[in-house]
């Protein structure tokens, strides 16, 4: 069954309001959770990663202050869409590792949350 | 820098036909390799990885992979596919020095036609 949670699964809302995405390990502690944003027949891409306790770090050219990351426990990570516009619209994917830094378990997925931004 | 490519966006496979989705990275270091399965509508999911070892990797559902040093490859396998394998397919790798970010390619949609 699913080991990483992630609510909602779809939402649309207004140009200019803000969503909150969230992304729950189930039966394990994620010290470390991974947001992805997927394009249309694009792949993943790297938005930041969310560490427990923490700010996140965001890769190259993502907005912190749009895409607003807060993991205040070892089994939850929220993704805020602020202020969001039409091409925010996307599909929004998280993910956990199970266990610690360096081992070899994989990274467990969500099932995403497709934005609609209108 | 790490890069993973898909040569092939669409592969169009009749079913029972057998199929290879392929994958190149250009990492000069070691990595560790995966192929990931996305359902419409869905996360990932974990198909199979290379971290060590055997360079010949399997699923539970018929799907292998080979390590390709040489080649720099990782190309996934399939002897007989069914309609269920239809679905997009992404090769990942994950430099395994530092960080556990994985860099995606850009996937393969495999349509099985009946």
């Amino acid at each position: 069954g699913a080991v990483v949670s992630q609510h909602p699964s779809r939402v649309i809302c207004k140009s200019g309001t803000s969503v909150k995405i969230e992304c729950r390990s189930l039966d394990f502690q994620a010290t470390t959770m991974f947001w992805y944003r997927q394009f249309p027949k694009q792949s993943l891409m790297l938005m930041a990663t969310s560490n427990e306790g923490s700010k996140a770090t965001y890769e190259q050219g993502v907005e912190k202050d749009k895409f607003l990351i807060n993991h205040a426990s070892l089994t939850l990570s929220t993704l805020t869409v602020t202020s969001a516009h039409p091409e925010d619209s996307s599909f929004y994917i998280c993910s956990a590792r199970r266990g610690q830094f360096g081992n070899n378990s994989p990274l467990h997925f969500g099932n995403g949350t497709r934005l609609t931004v209108t | 820098a790490q890069s993973v490519t898909q040569l092939d966006s669409q592969v169009p496979v009749f079913e029972e036909a057998p199929v290879e989705l392929r994958c190149n990275y250009s990492s000069s270091v070691s990595v560790y390799l995966f192929w990931y399965v996305q359902y419409p509508n869905q996360g990932l999911q974990l198909l199979l990885k290379y971290l060590s070892g055997s360079t010949l990797v399997e699923s539970i559902n018929g799907f292998e992979a080979e390590f390709n040093k040489s080649q720099t490859s990782f190309h996934l396998r399939k002897p007989s596919v069914h309609i269920s394998d239809t679905a997009e397919y992404f090769c990942a790798d994950r430099y395994n020095f530092g960080n556990e970010k994985l860099t995606f390619g850009t996937g393969t949609r495999l349509t099985i036609i009946p």
